[in-house]
């Protein structure tokens, strides 16, 4: 079965710090891949997604970046991170490009100071 | 972006069957009903999706009005760990981008 693993799961950094939030799944080949952002109290936001190794789109702009080096692993970064990036970041899965199932993780929170 | 509205609180109480409602109006032909939840602190979790016909799984039912309109996604049995925010999204299956919009969706709380 597929599995989606992303960590760390909870991160406090401080302003202007790098970022690195992994994500790989298991289980699966080519899947498409997508990193979310979720403020407190609000809907989910679409930031990257990507439907192969090095292939990455960005839905906003953001001092955020990603890139997947393999098949199954996508990362999130950013060299300065800024207050308006704290929130829960999901990163999720699915089986084709435009497909409405997602397959979540866990979720990171993240809380910039 | 958003193209459904749902009501943002329900309670129900544990055992119950939970009709969670989800309006639709703007639907066009090619575009499904998807539902998700999110418990607190989790990712959300894929429950069901259909198109026109009523769809039934191991974790809820899905009914959708004729004119497809709206839908509603039923709960059988209610238990605590259904506590959550419950998603209603429509999205063609158009390929390139995933673009489910994940609005406020409606906080169901289950009540012992």
């Amino acid at each position: 079965s597929q599995t989606i693993h992303q960590w760390p799961a909870t991160l406090v950094q401080p302003v202007g710090s790098p970022l690195s939030l992994e994500c790989t799944v298991e289980g699966t080949s080519n899947p498409n891949l997508y990193w979310y952002r979720q403020a407190a109290g609000r809907g989910l936001q679409l930031l990257f997604y990507s439907v192969g190794i090095g292939q990455i789109s960005s839905e906003v702009p953001q001092n955020l970046s990603a890139s997947r080096p393999q098949d199954r692993q996508f990362i999130l970064s950013s060299k300065k991170l800024l207050l308006s990036d704290s929130g829960f970041y999901l990163c999720a899965w699915s089986a084709r490009a435009g497909a409405g199932e997602l397959f979540f993780g866990e979720g990171s929170r993240l809380t910039v100071l | 972006d958003a193209k459904t509205t749902q009501p943002p609180s329900m309670d129900c109480a544990e055992g119950r069957a939970a009709n969670l409602p989800c309006n639709h109006s703007t639907i066009s032909g090619n575009e499904y009903v998807y539902w998700y939840r999110q418990i607190h602190s989790q990712g959300p979790q894929y429950i069901i999706h259909g198109l026109k016909n009523n769809e039934t799984n191991e974790m809820a039912s899905l009914i959708i009005t004729e004119d497809r309109k709206s839908s509603t996604l039923i709960l059988p049995h209610a238990t605590l760990r259904d506590t959550a925010v419950y998603y209603c999204i429509v999205k063609g299956h158009q390929t390139g981008a995933n673009n489910l919009f994940f609005g406020t969706g409606t906080r169901l709380t289950v009540i012992p």
